[in-house]
């Protein structure tokens, strides 16, 4: 097990492109968990997974902004038309709904919007 | 509202001091409590996860102690060492099925 793994690392786009990021959870996890992080700033939550039901989504999650999880496994998030104020660390996380929801972070995505 | 606050913002002192880093958080009613390492640019790394029945947990030269009552939390990094040099967070957990709410973190830095 390779534990959460996120692609790309980083993205370098210009304002009003589309980007979408992927996130591969740990095999066995059936909760997976989107956070985003601005510069200075901890993680906050965007929204999470719970098999392929998308059960509760932050009010930082405008309509630009889409998630899913279509079989229940990896997940992407696309950001339509970015802004700059969208560059921030993108982080996954994945965990078991059972054993305490110990939430396992991957190594984020960075984007970058000039 | 329920938030989690950590101060200093920034912390620097030189190798081989013992530091604290100081969590707090409004609602007592938490679920566990767990603090991270992120090096720049980088993911994050869980240190120590604290459940809400227990007082502290210790890894080598690191020990976080709990204290719901009063809303607070603290790392105690022993002798420190210039790789330690990183940021430090604090997240809390309300329920089984919520998210993650994180402080802002400390951003330490060891002196050789």
């Amino acid at each position: 097990d390779t534990g959460v793994s996120q692609d790309p690392r980083h993205k370098i786009t210009k304002r009003g492109q589309n980007v979408t990021f992927r996130c591969d959870p740990i095999s066995e996890h059936n909760r997976l968990y989107w956070y985003r992080q601005t510069l200075g700033q901890g993680p906050e939550f965007l929204t999470y997974f719970q098999n392929e039901a998308q059960l509760e989504k932050s009010r930082l999650l405008s309509d630009r902004f889409s998630a899913e999880r279509p079989k229940g496994s990896f997940s992407t998030l696309e950001i339509q038309r970015t802004e700059q104020g969208d560059s921030a660390m993108y982080l996954c996380a994945s965990s078991l709904a059972r054993g305490g929801n110990i939430q396992y972070f991957g190594a984020g995505t960075r984007l970058s919007v000039l | 509202k329920q938030e989690v606050t950590q101060i200093p913002a920034a912390l620097s002192v030189p190798e081989g001091e013992n530091l604290v880093l100081n969590c707090s958080f409004t609602d007592s009613a938490i679920y566990n409590l767990q603090w991270f390492r992120q090096d720049p640019g980088k993911g994050l790394t869980s240190l120590l996860l604290i459940q809400s029945s227990q007082r502290e947990q210790t890894s080598g030269r690191l020990n976080a102690s709990l204290d719901k009552s009063s809303g607070r939390s603290t790392l105690y990094i022993a002798a420190s060492q210039p790789g330690d040099s990183a940021t430090y967070l604090c997240a809390v957990l309300y329920s089984s099925a919520s998210k993650i709410i994180f402080g802002s973190g400390t951003r330490l830095s060891i002196r050789p």
